[in-house]
């Protein structure tokens, strides 16, 4: 069986400062890793995903993030937040392989952006 | 279609009445997924379709709740004798393949059960 937890289900940021977004994960199998984000009253967009070739990872809108195996960690990070990045993010974990998507989310985390 | 369409955006049913819900994937994707949000219980897997087959119902709460997927494309989310606990948003996703490398979700249907 799979999960997945997010710490910190609100952060709040400063417009430009550093975005990191906390998701350890537990699998059974090498699992495939994603990272989803929802505006408000909209469906979840496909930020990001790994799937066991390059451990850093880089997204749209400048978000990466680093699978580590050792830590069971694929946090999400951007340098510099920009208003617009204010939205709830969802880290998800597949451990079917690419033949089967069920999808085991985390609670979410509701990142706010300051002026 | 360019993306996941989903209908109608929103939906309020008097408790005891059977609502549809409906998914338009993206053309010629053959997997499609059904996915429940809700404040106590977050993001929930439902359903998993595969052409017209579901191979994974696990997700399904109850006999109340049923899915079909006709001609490998349209599916149906039904609730039977809704209850206030199935107040949440519904939402759909569809992949070209199995879904492993991730998939296109809706916008979704909110559901209101009064």
């Amino acid at each position: 069986a799979q999960s997945v937890t997010q710490l910190g289900s609100h952060v709040s940021v400063s417009e430009g400062a550093l975005v990191l977004l906390r998701c350890n994960y537990s699998s059974s199998v090498p699992p495939y890793l994603f990272w989803y984000v929802q505006y408000p009253n909209q469906g979840l967009q496909l930020l990001l995903k790994y799937t066991s070739a390059a451990t850093l990872v880089k997204g749209i809108n400048g978000f990466e993030a680093e699978f580590k195996k050792s830590e069971t960690s694929f946090h999400l990070t951007k340098p510099s937040a920009h208003m617009s990045d204010a939205a709830e993010y969802f880290c998800a974990v597949n451990a079917g392989g690419t033949s089967y998507g069920k999808l085991t989310f985390g609670q979410g985390t509701i990142l706010t952006v300051h002026p | 279609g360019a993306g996941v369409s989903q209908s109608p955006s929103n939906k309020v049913t008097e408790k005891g009445k059977d609502v549809e819900l409906r998914c338009d994937p993206i053309s010629g994707h053959t997997a499609l997924y059904w996915y429940r949000q809700s404040l106590g219980q977050g993001l929930e897997f439902l359903i998993y379709f595969q052409g017209n087959s579901a191979p994974d119902k696990s997700g399904l709460p109850s006999d109340r709740f049923s899915a079909e997927r006709t001609g490998g494309s349209v599916s149906t989310l039904t609730i039977q004798r809704t209850q206030q606990e199935d107040s949440a948003v519904y939402l759909c996703a569809s992949s070209q393949t199995g879904g492993g490398y991730g998939y296109t979700f809706g916008s979704g249907t909110r559901l209101t059960v009064v």
